[in-house]
């Protein structure tokens, strides 16, 4: 599996919009990047996930660029309650079906 | 649907005691997952079921470790012989199939071995 680099912390200013940036250079063609993020005290949370187009769903937004080697998760309008560690994973196939390779994450304070 | 669940969801015991963790997935997910977290790292693989057969197991999966899916249902961890070192949150996530592309966490269980 590719390995993926993070930010060890981000802050971000409530309301505004948080860009979360992850690096992947060796990720190859079948492989889709997956973000999932951890509150304090609670399990991993599936966010979102892509291959090479940009994605958005009701929580987020994904950016892959053209070459795949990197990718940033937008949260439009931060709130505190998106304080949390946010944890950008490889992963061969669109499917959960393998087991998940957690690197250290990016922990993001939300600050008022 | 009530989430994936963890009993018990803290446990102290000493070292060299056994222990035993129960999950409770989603109804009807055929996958079930066991992770490891430590303090400040991100979750570590342990082992995978499909229904009741348990598909891979990580090298951390020592021999004092043992999962069971008995009915493909709820899951339970066993570790034996505790050692410090286990101290850890042990987390559960489920998934409806292999094709999913979202696993479910539970809360976890956090042991603390003294």
């Amino acid at each position: 599996d590719a390995k993926t680099t993070q930010p060890t912390s981000m802050d971000c200013a409530e309301g505004r919009a948080a860009n979360l940036p992850c690096n992947h250079s060796t990720i190859s063609g079948n492989e889709y990047v997956y973000w999932y993020r951890q509150i304090h005290s609670q399990g991993p949370q599936y966010i979102i996930h892509g291959l090479k187009n940009n994605e958005t769903n009701e929580m987020a937004s994904l950016i892959i660029t053209e070459d795949r080697k990197s990718s940033t998760l937008i949260l439009p309008h931060a709130t505190l309650r998106d304080t949390a560690v946010y944890y950008c994973i490889v992963m061969p196939g669109e499917n959960a079906g393998n087991m998940l390779t957690f690197g250290g994450g990016t922990r993001l304070m939300v600050k008022p | 649907d009530t989430g994936v669940s963890q009993d018990p969801r803290h446990k102290i015991t000493k070292r060299g005691q056994n222990v035993t963790f129960r999950c409770d997935p989603i109804s009807e997910h055929n996958r079930l997952y066991w992770y490891r977290q430590t303090l400040g790292q991100g979750p570590e693989f342990l082992t995978y079921f499909q229904n009741e057969a348990q598909l891979e197991k990580s090298r951390l999966l020592s021999d004092r470790f043992s999962a069971e899916r008995p009915k493909g249902s709820f899951s339970t961890l066993e570790i034996q012989r505790t050692e410090q070192g286990d101290s850890a949150m042990y987390l559960c996530a489920s998934s409806p199939t292999m094709y999913s592309y979202e696993q479910y966490f539970g809360p976890g269980t956090r042991l603390t071995v003294t």
